[in-house]
Formats: structure tokens, C-alpha cells, sequence
């Protein structure tokens, strides 16, 4: 299985600031990462597919980069709806795996 | 617009086996370029992909739950089904489907489409 490593697993944050997630694959895996955000009580959504591609309806506040092992997700002025979980996820192959999260906090 | 709703008790006793529904509207499921998933999500925890079903039946599984799982395809009734065998206490969590949208020439592969999730807890 790839393991997925997210850093950090928590941060604190204000709005306005630029927020950045790191996730590291366990092997190269292209470019075949993904971003989920989760709200607590709620379903995960779709931010970011293919390392860089913003879903869309997704605010252009939330980008991605990286490729082979190495992948960033940044927003770049955090609103207050944004203060939620963050997780990668690599779609490279089975079984899919996801980071174990990145909570964005107040 | 495309809607995933899960089914399905809340409460299973030890070695039972858990049985789940995604009821899947907006869409059909025999339709090409999705793979219809298996999430869950133990309390307070990340993300744990459990399996998936394609349009044409074809299945694959985590091999944690190899031998326990299967997840069928009910197409008349447009929805897909998880069943999870021996259930422990370690099975307890809350359960999502979800639709994994393929499209190759956009290198997507990506789980574009959730349900609100469904609580089991495993307990006698």
C-alpha cells in the first residue's frame, strides 16, 4: 500500500493568512493526488484533483502543487468557512489511501 | 443533480454481518466512467477506502477486509450494496458511499461525490 503523510497534523490560523499543507507519498505517484476538506459532522468535499486541477464551484483561494512524492496544498486568505480537515488522497492505486488529516484551526 | 444517500441499521452485534445501501439518484450507475465506493471513517479518525464496484460489476477491495467484504451493484434499483462479514467492535464507524468520477483525458480520478454518511457501531 502507498502511505500518504500529511504534516503537520494541526495548525493554528487567523483569517487572511496564507495556509499550506504538505503531503508526502510513501512512492512516486505522479501526479494522481487529490484534496479533500471536511467539515465536522459533514461529508468530505472535493477541493483538488490531479495534484493541481481546482474542482469545480471551488473558491481559486485553494490551490495544489507537486508531483512524484511531494504535494502542497495552500490557501492563500483564509476565510472563516475554511477552519476544517484536510486530507490527500492518492488515486495512483489500490487500495486507495488517504492522509491521516490536517486540521485548520482558529 | 447526482445524490448518494446511504441506508442501512445503526446498530449491529459483534459477528453479525453489516449491511449497507447507496441509494444513487441524478444518474445511472450503469453508466461508464465511475467507480461506485466504500468509505468509512472511524469516530474521530481519517479516511479509510474500503472498496468499489463498476458499472459493469467488476469489484475491488481493501485487502484489509478481503474476505469479509462484497459490494454488489443493483441496477434495476439504481443503487450499490457494502456487506461486511464477522463484524468486531473495530468496525464500528460511519460509513460513506461515493462516486469516484474517471475521466483519463483530465487525469481525474477523484471522489467528486459523497452521501452524509451513515453511523454503524458494532456492539451487543
Amino acid at each position: 500500500d502507498i502511505q500518504m503523510t500529511q504534516s503537520p497534523s494541526s495548525l493554528s490560523a487567523s483569517v487572511g493568512d496564507r495556509v499550506t499543507v504538505t503531503c508526502r507519498a510513501s512512492q512516486s505517484i505522479g501526479t494522481s493526488l487529490n484534496w479533500y476538506q471536511q467539515i465536522p459532522g459533514r461529508a468530505p468535499k472535493l477541493l483538488i484533483y490531479a495534484a493541481t486541477s481546482l474542482q469545480s464551484g471551488v473558491p481559486s483561494r485553494f490551490g495544489g502543487s507537486g508531483s512524484g512524492t511531494d504535494f502542497t496544498l495552500t490557501i492563500s486568505s483564509l476565510q472563516p468557512e475554511d477552519f476544517a480537515t484536510y486530507y490527500c488522497q492518492q488515486s495512483y492505486n489500490t487500495p486507495r489511501t488517504f492522509g491521516q488529516g490536517t486540521k485548520v484551526e482558529f | 443533480q447526482v445524490q448518494l444517500q446511504e441506508s442501512g441499521p445503526g446498530l449491529v452485534k459483534p459477528s453479525q454481518s453489516l449491511s449497507l445501501t447507496c441509494i444513487v439518484s441524478g444518474i445511472s450507475i450503469s453508466r461508464g466512467g465511475y467507480h461506485w465506493t466504500w468509505i468509512r471513517q472511524h469516530p474521530g479518525k481519517g479516511l479509510e477506502w474500503i472498496g468499489y464496484i463498476s458499472y459493469s460489476g467488476s469489484a475491488n477491495y481493501s485487502p484489509s477486509l478481503t474476505g469479509r467484504i462484497s459490494i454488489s451493484l443493483d441496477t434495476s434499483k439504481n443503487q450499490f450494496s457494502l456487506r461486511l462479514a464477522s463484524v468486531t467492535a473495530a468496525d464500528t464507524a460511519i460509513y460513506y458511499c461515493a462516486r469516484d468520477l474517471i475521466m483519463p483525458a483530465m487525469s481525474k480520478d477523484a471522489f467528486d461525490m459523497w452521501g452524509q454518511g451513515t453511523m454503524v457501531t458494532v456492539s451487543s
